[in-house]
């Protein structure tokens, strides 16, 4: 059972559109993170949250929000997208009880903004 | 700027063989040192990781070394296999309080049989 799912796998939508990318995870973890992939830049930090109700600042947050509304569930927001955040979005979790525990991925959303 | 960067975009080595993979990062204050392995299509998975209180861990065929004073760190791999081939990211943070993570962009590495 996987233990980071993220929906949809895949979406496009239009600039301008209004688009919720989920990820939910069943290891009990503190953090969850919020990715984008993309040819020559590797992995960006968009958001990240030490637990429901907590949001951090990543490297590449704008035109991003993000929520975490509980343990679970971690959703990222795009509000007005652009053509620009057309990319792969990856969600992760991580323990902190033993100080920089593995990163667990989930398998991808696959964004197309038109 | 970039804190964590990856010297080389792409290597190709004969199966069998031994291989470098290159790390470099920004933030003397880094104290956690990660690499990822990607497949195609596939999310990143842990490979090996290290803190800063060892400079160097061994697991099977994979070793990572770390130069705190450089501010680098490598991966080496022995005894390269085609299933070896994939993008290697790594990553290092620091305990600011809040876990948080820089990856590199990523080597991709190809075995030929």
């Amino acid at each position: 059972e996987a233990a980071v799912t993220q929906s949809p796998r895949n979406k496009v939508t239009v600039t301008g559109g209004n688009v919720t990318l989920s990820c939910r995870q069943t290891n009990s973890h503190n953090y969850m993170y919020w990715y984008r992939q993309d040819t020559g830049h590797g992995l960006r930090l968009i958001h990240y949250s030490y637990g429901a109700g907590n949001l951090q600042i990543g490297d590449v947050p704008d035109g991003y929000k993000a929520t975490r509304t509980t343990q679970e569930d971690f959703f990222l927001l795009l509000e007005l997208a652009s053509p620009s955040q057309t990319s792969l979005y990856f969600c992760a979790s991580s323990d902190d009880k033993n100080n920089y525990a593995e990163q667990f991925f989930g398998p991808g959303t696959r964004l197309t903004v038109l | 700027g970039q804190q964590v960067k990856q010297s080389s975009p792409s290597l190709t080595v004969q199966e069998g063989g031994i291989l470098i993979l290159n790390c470099d990062y920004e933030n003397d204050m880094f104290d956690y040192f990660a690499w990822y392995k990607k497949y195609p299509d596939n999310s990143p998975t842990l490979l090996i990781s290290v803190r800063s209180n060892v400079d160097k861990r061994e697991d099977g065929r994979f070793t990572v070394f770390l130069n705190k004073s450089g501010k680098h760190f490598s991966l080496h791999i022995t005894a390269s296999q085609p299933e070896d081939t994939a993008v290697y990211l790594c990553a290092a943070g620091a305990d600011t309080g809040y876990q948080n993570f820089y990856f590199g962009k990523g080597t991709s590495l190809t075995v030929i049989p």
